[in-house]
């Protein structure tokens, strides 16, 4: 079974460029997470869905960050204008609620670096 | 205080040894424990999971939680080199206890396993 796919694994971007990073989670998941994970702040919770509904955004650092889920298959998240203090490695996640599991496992990762 | 606290380390063992990796948390209500690793420039990997007091163990890994201390560790028998590597502890409040699927995460402890 094919884990979480992430694309681009690695992004290099001017400031001020729109930057988009897709995932695909697991087949059968209804949760979906993306984080960030900087050496300061470690890994922080940006958003969730739950099948393909946002449930908590709660994370979003601020209105530049956008994300999507158009269907159980893909999901977006979107920087724009991007800056600098965006480069960070972003992670999707997803899982299954079933109650007293809600394991969830990381995609590869995308690296980004604004410039 | 942090809600997931972990000695960020480096935790030095010798090859053969146990490696005793702590954690606490804050949140009385968490009810589901986790452990991740990930190496240097990867993602994280879920290694352990736990949701009752007590110990559970799978091959050379042994999760302990003792939820009146609000204290989870992970022993790590045998330690190879191929073990070194960042150990995230985390922890989740279901959605029973309103806290929907969220995992909140320590910032790390980093693990040397030396020969």
């Amino acid at each position: 079974d094919a884990g979480v796919i992430q694309s681009p694994r690695h992004e290099v971007t001017e400031m001020g460029q729109e930057v988009t990073l897709r995932c695909k989670p697991i087949s059968g998941h209804d949760y979906l997470f993306w984080y960030r994970q900087t050496m300061m702040r470690g890994l922080e919770l940006l958003i969730y869905f739950n099948n393909n509904v946002p449930i908590d955004d709660s994370g979003m650092p601020e209105d530049r960050f956008s994300a999507k889920m158009p269907n159980a298959s893909f999901s977006t998240l979107k920087i724009q204008p991007s800056e600098p203090r965006d480069s960070a490695v972003y992670f999707c996640a997803s899982s299954r609620g079933l109650a007293g599991t809600y394991e969830q496992y990381f995609g590869p990762g995308t690296r980004l670096t604004v410039t | 205080q942090k809600e997931v606290e972990q000695n960020s380390g480096p935790l030095s063992v010798p090859e053969g040894a146990i490696a005793s990796l702590n954690c606490t948390y804050s949140d009385r209500v968490s009810q589901s424990f986790f452990w991740y690793r990930q190496y240097s420039g990867k993602s994280p990997e879920l290694i352990m999971s736990i949701y009752s007091n007590g110990d559970k163990e799978d091959g050379r890994f042994t999760a302990q939680l003792n939820k009146a201390s609000q204290y989870v560790s992970l022993l790590i028998r045998d330690s190879q080199p191929s073990d070194s590597a960042t150990y995230l502890c985390a922890s989740l409040r279901d959605i029973l206890t309103g806290g929907g699927n969220k995992l909140t995460f320590g910032t790390g402890t980093q693990l040397k396993v030396e020969l």
